[in-house]
């Protein structure tokens, strides 16, 4: 079946510095790629997402990239800041209409002062 | 607008007992689902409603799990005979359009815990 992977599991990054998080999946019908990001006592929350016609996709410091051709995605964070600290998802979607999304392991990011 | 809510956000019962744990999703959402995360590995899709109608149930883990969704508005998931692999977090999730690929807004979570 359908299989997202994510790396790291950890990342700890200066503050003002740059976090990237890269995954794969497994099927190749997957065309929605949504990353979450869990902060402590709360769900996921959606803050992009990309669909396989488009590379790339930017929304002020957060940027995320395709290659379908090697099943990879990944999401940059850029000038990073203390609220930018929690748990992040990546996931795949593989189907066009509305269903299941199958997410990655996560990644804690910790961002130091 | 109100977003998705769980109650309740934490349950603690011993193995053998019964938990039923409840979403109610954003108003006029059609589709919910059922996630869970176990020990800090991935969330994993359990079911998908369309309306009141189970669209997609391939993630249910055995037949200790019901889910309903009675009248197609807040849904519920009982989990009877609860085990110790049942543990760890389950959320839900509500989007509103059926048949293109858009944002689930996810719940708080609760926290099962089987002793």
């Amino acid at each position: 079946g359908e299989n997202v992977e994510q790396h790291p599991s950890t990342l700890s990054v200066q503050e003002g510095d740059s976090a990237v998080i890269k995954c794969t999946y497994s099927d190749s019908a997957s065309n929605y790629f949504p990353w979450y990001k869990q902060e402590l006592g709360k769900g996921p929350q959606l803050i992009i997402d990309i669909r396989s016609n488009v590379g790339e996709k930017k929304d002020q410091r957060i940027a995320v990239t395709l290659n379908k051709t090697a099943k990879h995605f990944s999401l940059h964070i850029t000038e990073t800041q203390p609220e930018d600290s929690a748990v992040y998802f990546c996931a795949a979607s593989p189907y066009s209409s509305a269903s299941k999304i199958i997410f990655g392991s996560g990644t804690r990011l910790s961002i130091r002062p | 607008e109100a977003g998705v809510t769980q109650f309740p956000s934490h349950s603690v019962i011993e193995k053998g007992q019964t938990v039923t744990l409840r979403c109610d999703p954003i108003s006029g959402h059609d589709n919910l689902y059922w996630y869970r995360r176990v020990m800090g590995k991935e969330i994993k899709f359990l079911l998908h409603f369309v309306k009141e109608s189970k669209q997609d149930e391939s993630g249910m883990p055995n037949n200790r799990f019901l889910a309903e969704r009675t009248g197609g508005t807040y849904s519920t998931l009982k989990v009877q005979p609860a085990e110790l692999e049942d543990s760890g977090v389950y959320f839900c999730a509500s989007s509103r359009l059926a048949g293109e690929a858009n944002e689930q807004f996810f719940g708080p979570g609760t926290r099962l815990t089987v002793l």
